[in-house]
């Protein structure tokens, strides 16, 4: 059990043009799913917390016009980047909350993400 | 101050030897402290976490000692084999927000 899914796996994109990635928690609903960015050899940031049928809630730097999270069902969120420049270019990393342990998150395996 | 301190940022083991990571954090409110394992390309796993209520978590060859006063917890794996190889992040969560350690490139050589 809780498995959760990204797609696409990666995803190489022209500058100025927008990409959208889904996250799916495939066997439990996940009332809250949580987006990071990770940059190579460094650790996790948190980007964002998706909350179904909410809005996102941003971290501090993190630009929501250019970030669009979507949670529409308690299984998929989504995150746009859009027109997407080369400094985007990283690995994105979903995660969802899972079951009555209200810390425990279980994450995605990742979309890497690199814009020309 | 929401940020948890980790080391070394590298580690070299040999195969069957103890590797251990270290973690210190500041904030009081965090309230529940996980270990991620995370190999290239991949998303992090779960390995182990532990309440600040308990000093010590073992699982299998995954050991976490926590010192509550210090402010300190730590990650150990006994028997360390070269699968083991990858980076391992400490964590911790105050409510639904985790923040996570440096992260230490832990390689086990056979």
């Amino acid at each position: 059990g809780a498995v959760v899914s990204q797609h696409p796996s990666w995803v190489i994109c022209k500058s100025g043009t927008s990409v959208k990635i889904e996250c799916r928690s495939l066997d439990f609903q996940a009332t809250t799913m949580f987006w990071y960015r990770q940059f190579p050899k460094q650790s996790l940031m948190l980007m964002a917390t998706s909350n179904e049928g909410s809005k996102a809630t941003y971290e501090q730097g993190v630009e929501k016009d250019k970030f669009l999270i979507n949670h529409a069902s308690l299984t998929l969120s989504t995150l746009t980047v859009t027109s997407a420049h080369p400094e985007d270019s990283s690995f994105y990393i979903c995660s969802a909350r899972y079951g009555s342990n209200y810390n425990e998150q279980f994450f995605g395996p990742g979309t890497r993400l690199t814009v020309l | 101050q929401q940020q948890v301190k980790q080391s070394p940022q590298s580690l070299i083991v040999q195969k069957g030897g103890i590797s251990i990571i270290n973690c210190a954090y500041e904030n009081t409110a965090f309230d529940y402290f996980p270990w991620y394992q995370q190999f290239p390309g991949k998303g992090p796993a779960l390995l182990i976490a532990i309440r600040p209520d308990v000093s010590e978590k073992k699982e299998g060859r995954f050991t976490i000692s926590f010192n509550k006063s210090a402010k300190q917890f730590s990650l150990h794996i006994m028997d360390s084999q070269p699968g083991d190889s990858a980076t391992y992040f400490c964590a911790a969560t105050s409510g639904s927000r985790l923040t996570f350690g440096e992260g230490t490139q832990l390689t086990v050589n056979p």
